[in-house]
């Protein structure tokens, strides 16, 4: 079955480090990869989306890796800050239905940033 | 001001009972979703529509059921058939074609 890992410990950075962020996945074939933001009881915040034919991707401070052949996505955020602090997302879909197919998301690494 | 709305964001309910959950939006998407979130888990696709009229089964459609009569609208029953309803259910929408998705703020049902 399908299967996608992220970080399962929370992970500490300190405020104006880069933090990396992984999701690695199994048994799929992306057509992309998305990344999103959660903050605690809310909904998800699309930050960034990858396809399967691009290496890399960025936005500001946020930088994301996609190796199809390693079957894995880096997520970094440079400079981070106190604000950056959430649950991070990373989510595959496989293109069926014309970028309108239903996602599926990994259980989502805690960040803490600390001043 | 534009964008997808859940009502209510907290919702109790007896066990046995079917509970209706309402998901409004006003991007002009074709698509929307419906996932389910339990404590340190990802989402997981309940059902989703990329037409009117029209939906397809998700990962765990089981106890579910859902309608597409107008665009802006997706509603959510869970039904007594649902052995797990207690869960944040979250709504979504996007538009074909662009591919990220747009939330709501999501319901919390507490089934009891």
């Amino acid at each position: 079955s399908q299967k996608i890992e992220q970080n399962s410990e929370a992970l500490n950075i300190q405020e104006g480090k880069t933090a990396t962020l992984t999701c690695n996945y199994t048994n799929y074939s992306p057509a992309y990869l998305q990344w999103y933001r959660q903050d605690p009881g809310r909904g998800p915040v699309f930050l960034l989306l990858i396809r399967e034919n691009e290496k890399e991707k960025r936005k500001e401070r946020l930088k994301v890796t996609f190796d199809t052949t390693l079957k894995q996505s880096l997520f970094h955020i440079t400079a981070s800050q106190p604000a950056d602090s959430a649950t991070y997302l990373c989510a595959l879909g496989d293109g069926s239905g014309g970028g309108a197919d239903g996602l599926t998301f990994g259980k989502g690494t805690h960040l803490i940033i600390q001043p | 001001d534009g964008g997808i709305t859940q009502s209510p964001k907290y919702l109790f309910r007896k066990e046995g009972q079917n509970v209706t959950l309402s998901c409004e939006q006003n991007l002009n998407h074709d698509a929307m979703y419906w996932y389910r979130q339990d404590p340190g888990q990802g989402l997981r696709l309940i059902y989703y529509s990329q037409i009117v009229n029209d939906f397809q089964k998700g990962d765990i459609a089981e106890g579910y059921s859902v309608s597409r009569e107008k665009k802006e609208s997706f509603p959510l029953t869970v039904t007594s058939a649902q052995k797990n309803p207690t869960a944040f259910y979250l709504c979504a929408s996007a538009t074909t074609g662009v591919y990220e998705q747009y939330f709501g703020p999501g319901t919390r049902l507490t089934v009891t």
